[in-house]
């Protein structure tokens, strides 16, 4: 099946640095990537869509110029924390749909980031 | 506007079955999905109906009536293992998924 790979796995930051975290589709092309939130015993919310080579359209309340993505490639998408602060510390999911399109999302194994 | 309600927590007992209800309501759909997320990991696909019907692989299965907008997760022959939460996701007319809150899934010996 489809891989997709994410990491780091974990990180520990600093309040007011950035982190980036990166989501690679190890065998397959990915047309269109997601990156999610969760927060502890919720459910995965919507950050922004990204489509490669295009700009990312955010969800209604998630700030762009903190929260930076970039799809440069047909494998690769990263999202970029800036200046982090302990209330962005969250579980960050990225998943992606491939060229077939068949509707069904490949989840990386998520970054668990934790500010300072 | 868009929503997936399932219940919060439901608790089994091992080797017994139980299912997972969850209803939706959506502009347009495209599908709806059923993952398993173990804490701390990224959910796992199970399954997708975007048939009126049943579904079976293995131990677990999956219905759909577009119909009534709900659907349900039965998990037969449980183990220990399948302790986790139970997502459900629908796929509206702009092919985004609709997620629900999850359902945590308590096996008892």
């Amino acid at each position: 099946g489809a891989v997709v790979s994410q990491h780091p796995s974990r990180v520990i930051c600093k309040s007011g640095t950035s982190v980036k975290i990166e989501c690679r589709s190890l065998d397959f092309q990915a047309t269109t990537m997601f990156w999610y939130r969760q927060f502890p015993k919720q459910s995965l919310m919507l950050m922004a869509t990204s489509n490669e080579g295009s700009k990312a359209t955010y969800e209604q309340g998630v700030e762009k110029d903190k929260f930076l993505i970039n799809h440069a490639s047909l494998t690769l998408s990263t999202l970029t924390v800036t200046s982090a602060h302990p209330e962005d510390s969250s579980f960050y999911i990225c998943s992606a749909r491939g060229l077939a399109d068949t509707g069904e999302l490949f989840f990386g194994e998520g970054s668990r980031l934790t500010v300072l | 506007g868009q929503n997936i309600d399932q219940p919060t927590e439901m608790t089994a007992t091992e080797g017994a079955i139980v299912q997972i209800n969850c209803t939706y309501q959506t502009s347009g759909f495209n599908g709806l999905f059923w993952y398993q997320q173990h804490a701390g990991e990224a959910p796992t696909f199970l399954s997708y109906n975007v048939l009126d019907g049943l579904e079976e692989k293995g131990r677990f299965s999956s219905f759909l009536s577009r119909s009534k907008g709900y659907s349900y997760l039965l998990l037969k022959e449980l183990q220990m293992k399948d302790s986790a939460s139970y997502l459900c996701a629908a796929m509206d007319s702009n092919y985004q998924l609709i997620w629900g809150a999850g359902t945590k899934l308590i096996i008892k010996p």
